[in-house]
């Protein structure tokens, strides 16, 4: 079935250093792929997205790359700061048929200042 | 504000009982999905409505139930409620790929 896995589950980085975190998706014929950010007892809040027609956007200090052939993606965030803390889940979806987000396990960023 | 409204915030209940989640989507998003986020645990798709319409499913369990009214607001529905149902309850809406969370119904059963 539709699976994504999401590695690390933690990460720890001194402030002013950057973050990666990895996500593969099982699902060929995922096109869609966000990252939600999520503090403590909040929502997710969307990030960033990429869609499959892109190998990589960014917006400011996120960038995020996407390899369709190995079926990874990933989320870079550079100059991190305190307020970068919290979880961040990628996802994977058939965007083009209202597909639904299939969510990775989450990584648990915290930056230190 | 993501603009997509739960109610309640929260909710207490008893082993046994029966709850129903509300969720408003967004202004001209026809689906509403719902999510189960228990302690620690990552976002667990529980199903997808699309203009009233059930779209997808996930590992629902057989006592939760949930449909999508025509003015689009959804309800989840858990019934013979179980300690280990004790967890965040996200909807989340969308019109195309972008889907859009509320704050989430926080339910603890004792």
């Amino acid at each position: 079935g539709e699976n994504v896995e999401q590695h690390p589950s933690t990460l720890s980085v001194q402030e002013g250093d950057s973050a990666v975190i990895k996500c593969t998706y099982s699902d060929s014929a995922s096109n869609y792929f966000p990252w939600y950010k999520q503090e403590l007892g909040k929502r997710p809040q969307l990030i960033i997205n990429i869609r499959s027609n892109v190998g990589e956007k960014k917006d400011q200090r996120i960038a995020v790359t996407l390899n369709k052939t190995a079926k990874h993606f990933s989320l870079h965030i550079t100059e991190t700061q305190p307020e970068d803390s919290a979880v961040y889940f990628c996802a994977a979806s058939r965007a083009n048929q209202g597909g639904k987000l299939i969510f990775g396990q989450g990584t648990e960023l915290s930056v230190k200042p | 504000d993501s603009g997509v409204t739960q109610t309640p915030k929260h909710l207490i209940t008893a082993t046994g009982q029966r709850v129903t989640l509300r969720c408003s989507p967004r202004s001209g998003d026809l689906s509403v999905y719902w999510y189960q986020q228990s302690l620690d645990q990552g976002l667990q798709f529980l199903i997808q409505y699309y203009n009233g319409e059930e779209r997808a499913k996930g590992n629902i369990l057989e006592r939760f139930s949930a449909q999508q009214f025509p003015d689009l607001h959804s309800e989840l529905n858990l019934s013979s409620l179980e300690l280990g149902d004790s967890a965040l309850y996200f909807c989340a809406s969308s019109l195309g790929a972008e889907a859009f969370f509320g704050q989430g119904t926080r339910l603890t059963v004792v």
